[in-house]
């Protein structure tokens, strides 16, 4: 089992429709959660961070925390093709010496908005 | 910009030679990490400095790769004998020192294709 699964893709919804990204990780003792978008050739760009069990809230994102069920997800709402690109879950699996964190990414996953 | 900021944004070399990457951290942040990420793959830890120290260093970190933070502000990860298993997109991250739940911002990153 990986570490951190997500479906590859890609996924395509409609502009103005509801994106939902979902991500699974396997270590119970993760505590911080991660999503980074990443255009084609780009690197990672952080757009959400969670901690806690439940829901957070930016702009037209929302990232959702089930400990219990150690699954995680990103809701994009209005969705626009800028919004294209493949988005990668990354969970600290390790606290590493001195207080960094280890991130695992899961493969990602390619959401396509079309117009 | 104060962002992460990498040179090379692209390296091409010939299988065998040395390469050097460079990435400056966010001027403010005292942990700094590398990670490789191949086509379709998440990014994968490979090392983590704090402050000039090199605390941990992943197992894919094999004997041609070292990495250094010599004044705990930029740092170096260089690659000797490249092999074309090599070929990948290099990126350098960097988090605040304050708290254990901190963001990990990342730089451009580095193309490395051996030929």
């Amino acid at each position: 089992q990986k570490e951190v699964e997500q479906n590859s893709g890609p996924l395509s919804v409609p502009e103005g429709a509801i994106a939902s990204l979902n991500c699974t990780y396997s270590d119970r003792v993760s505590q911080s959660f991660f999503w980074y978008r990443q255009y084609s050739g780009k690197s990672p760009e952080l757009i959400m961070s969670i901690y806690s069990n439940g829901d957070k809230e930016d702009g037209r994102f929302t990232a959702q925390l089930n400990k219990a069920s150690q699954y995680v997800s990103l809701l994009i709402r209005d969705s626009q093709p800028s919004d294209s690109a493949t988005y990668l879950c990354a969970v600290n699996t390790r606290r590493l010496t001195g207080g960094g964190n280890k991130l695992t990414f899961g493969t990602g996953t390619q959401l396509k908005v079309e117009l | 910009d104060t962002g992460v900021s990498q040179d090379p944004r692209h390296k091409i070399t010939k299988r065998g030679q040395n390469v050097t990457f460079r990435c400056d951290p966010i001027s403010e942040h005292n942990r700094l990490y590398w990670y490789r990420q191949t086509l379709g793959q998440g990014p994968e830890f490979l090392t983590y400095f704090q402050n000039e120290a090199q605390l941990e260093k992943s197992r894919l970190l094999s004997d041609r790769f070292s990495a250094e933070r010599p004044k705990g502000s930029f740092s170096t990860l260089e690659i000797q004998r490249t092999e074309q298993g090599d070929s990948a997109m290099y990126l350098c991250a960097s988090s605040p020192p304050s708290g254990s739940n901190t963001e990990a911002f990342f730089g451009q990153g580095t193309r490395l294709t051996v030929v």
